[in-house]
């Protein structure tokens, strides 16, 4: 079965803590991208990557880390120096140079 | 500054009426424009884009470059509609990187 995958769905962390949002997708896809979504506000980019090895930041990128060792997967943390951690996390992946994005199911993180 | 809006957040219309999802934009280059959409349990998947002037499942949108608009048509709703649409632009050659707006939630009533 094709597509994105994401884990967890639902995730707790308390202040100060790091946590990592796993993505991980078998398109065989070059490309592939974090989303932030918040009620009203649609998505926003974190961070993307082109490429093995290579990734840029997004609009949204501070308090945010990302690594894409292998072409499958692209972990996304975040860090405590997230002013506001709690939201919807959507990972994407695409074929280079085409705008049609495949999305995860999302990892929704609640900070208490 | 590039910015995709969608100055619904609801629209509500009853079975067979006609629908109009508004996607305004700003950009000073050449547009991509995407309809994204996510029916409930789903994930988000793309509609339709700009460049292959389809139709999707009834819908149809016109890249209206003097009025800086990508509206979102379809003469008769079902309520298979029923959906969260998000209107986004792609910047110039720069692959996946979209701007989405802010989503406008389509409920079709029977």
């Amino acid at each position: 079965d094709g597509g994105i995958t994401q884990s967890p769905k639902y995730l707790f962390r308390k202040e100060g803590q790091n946590v990592t949002l796993s993505c991980e997708q078998n398109l065989n896809h070059d490309a592939m991208y974090w989303y932030r979504q918040d009620p009203g506000q649609g998505l926003r980019l974190i961070y993307y990557s082109q490429i093995v090895n290579d990734f840029q930041k997004g609009d949204i990128a501070e308090g945010y880390s990302v690594s894409r060792e292998k072409k499958e997967s692209f972990p996304l943390t975040v860090t405590s120096a997230q002013k506001n951690p709690t939201a919807f996390y959507l990972c994407a992946s695409s074929i280079s140079g085409t705008g049609e994005l495949f999305f995860g199911e999302g990892s929704r993180l609640t900070v208490l | 500054a590039q910015r995709v809006t969608q100055p619904e957040k609801l629209l509500s219309v009853f079975k067979g009426a006609p629908v109009e999802l508004k996607c305004n934009y700003s950009y000073s280059g050449s547009p991509e424009l995407f309809w994204y959409v996510q029916y409930s349990r789903q994930r988000l998947q793309l509609l339709l884009r700009h460049i292959s002037r389809e139709s999707i499942k009834g819908f149809t949108a016109d890249l209206n470059k003097g009025e800086t608009s990508f509206h979102l048509k379809k003469p008769f709703a079902q309520e298979e509609d029923s959906a969260m649409y998000y209107c986004a632009l792609r910047r110039g050659n720069q692959g996946g990187k979209l701007i989405f707006g802010q989503g406008t939630e389509l409920s079709v009533k029977p």
